[in-house]
């Protein structure tokens, strides 16, 4: 059974950029989140995604979205980058409820 | 909304020398628990969790837990530590039938000396 597949890996952009992560579930998992990870905050819940519907959102500024799609796949996209946004990006996926969340390897996003 | 504290940032342990690493959680509501692990540059990969039944938890590498309810606690240990268990250790938390997420804790560094 494939993981959880992120792309990329890595990305580098540029204060004011937009970018967008990607994000493919384990087959049959319907539920995709993602994570924000960095040295001072920690692990952090940006939002949940479940049969293409937006489920839960963390407390991240609108600059922050999502969506899904039919196949479950997941995106998410930072409008107008900051500094403070470099950080790893964790995609996790579980059936309808977590009793076991599955993680990507991340997207390590650095703003300069 | 939960929280979930770490008491230990950093835990260094010599080889095949027994660690636990200490976790505690805010809500005394029914919670699923979990223990992950995170070598560098990687995702997180599940040691073990807790939905029900059996306080006692027993998952990947070697590594067990307990959990109290009484303490709000889920300590994790291991009787025999390898190098190859150096890594950042996660607890986290949810809520069923709540939202469909996980809280985590900070993060405790164990570093397991030759």
């Amino acid at each position: 059974k494939a993981g959880v597949t992120q792309t990329p890996r890595y990305l580098i952009k540029t204060r004011g950029q937009q970018v967008t992560l990607s994000c493919s579930p384990i087959s049959g998992h319907r539920s995709v989140s993602w994570y924000q990870q960095t040295p001072g905050q920690g692990l952090q819940f940006l939002f949940e995604y479940f049969s293409e519907t937006q489920r839960n959102k963390g407390n991240f500024p609108g600059r922050f979205s999502g969506r899904q799609f039919s196949n479950s796949r997941s995106e998410m996209n930072v409008s107008t980058l900051e500094l403070g946004d470099s950080a790893l990006y964790l995609c996790a996926s579980s059936l309808e409820v977590v009793t076991e969340a599955f993680f990507g390897q991340g997207t390590r996003l650095t703003v300069v | 909304a939960q929280s979930v504290t770490q008491l230990d940032s950093q835990v260094p342990v010599f080889e095949e020398a027994p660690v636990e690493l200490r976790c505690n959680y805010s809500s005394s509501v029914s919670v699923y628990l979990f223990w992950y692990v995170q070598y560098p540059n990687q995702g997180l990969q599940l040691l073990l969790k807790y939905l029900s039944g059996s306080t006692l938890v027993k998952g990947i590498n070697g590594f067990e837990a307990e959990f109290n309810k009484s303490q709000t606690s889920f300590h994790l240990r291991k009787p025999s530590v390898h190098i190859s268990d150096t890594a950042e250790y996660f607890c986290a938390v949810s809520e069923p039938g709540g939202a469909n997420n996980l809280f985590f804790g900070t993060g405790t560094r164990l570093t397991v000396i030759p």
